[in-house]
């Protein structure tokens, strides 16, 4: 039972444009959303979050959004840079008592072309 | 303020061995998470540990895994009697508290041969 789900497993996109990474959830508890940045080899690192009280979180170059109605979340990248080739992952915590542990999508590589 | 360290990155053990994963948190962070990610696959939640206390276990296998996070010194994840399928990266992250993001060390990549 994926309760998080990145459908995507990979998308290509052209430097200098806009890259949009899609997730979705199906546990109405989750009320704090993040997405994380992996290197092959490395630890994820994390990008940016967004509370359930939001709708639109923006840090430089990188914008979440989210619609809970549809419990969607997406991220979006702008200009995309060769440097951000990676995979990306939305990551979901909230319900289950006071643990708060983080549900991962399965994750989108981001390729990002010169 | 060093991130979070994991000892060793890679550890190679024998099917029937144990081994021993240690996560020390970012200063300042009372709560630790463990977190497998197996080939081709995302990271799957193990367990939830703050000082002394194991606050949610319900990722760990049932049998021949357990965790720790002594009052003293790092947290340890320990795997029995090691088997094939126990190789995976195993990631530790720390957070000051609820409602905080997780910060994740840079893993132990655990091959069972």
């Amino acid at each position: 039972d994926q309760q998080v789900k990145q459908n995507s497993p990979s998308l290509s996109v052209q430097e200098g444009r806009i890259s949009i990474l899609n997730c979705d959830y199906t546990n109405s508890m989750f009320d704090y959303f993040l997405w994380y940045k992996k290197y092959p080899a490395e630890g994820p690192t994390f990008l940016i979050s967004i509370s359930s009280i939001k709708d639109k979180n923006e840090d430089g170059r990188f914008t979440v959004f989210l619609n809970k109605s549809a419990k969607h979340l997406s991220l979006h990248i702008v200009p995309s840079q060769p440097g951000d080739s990676a995979v990306y992952f939305c990551a979901a915590s909230g319900g289950s008592g006071s643990a708060r542990q983080l549900t991962f999508g399965s994750g989108t590589q981001l390729t990002v072309l010169p | 303020n060093a991130g979070v360290m994991q000892n060793p990155r890679h550890l190679v053990r024998r099917r029937g061995q144990e081994a021993r994963l240690r996560c020390s948190p970012m200063k300042g962070h009372s709560h630790v998470y463990w977190y497998r990610q197996l080939p081709e696959e995302g990271l799957k939640f193990m367990v939830y540990l703050q000082k002394e206390n194991i606050i949610d276990e319900s990722g760990m296998p049932k049998e021949r895994f357990s965790a720790e996070f002594p009052k003293e010194g790092p947290s340890i994840l320990r795997i029995q009697q090691v088997v094939r399928g126990d190789s995976a990266a195993y990631f530790c992250a720390s957070s000051p508290g609820q409602g905080y993001g997780a910060f994740f060390g840079q893993g132990t990549r655990l091959t069972v041969v």
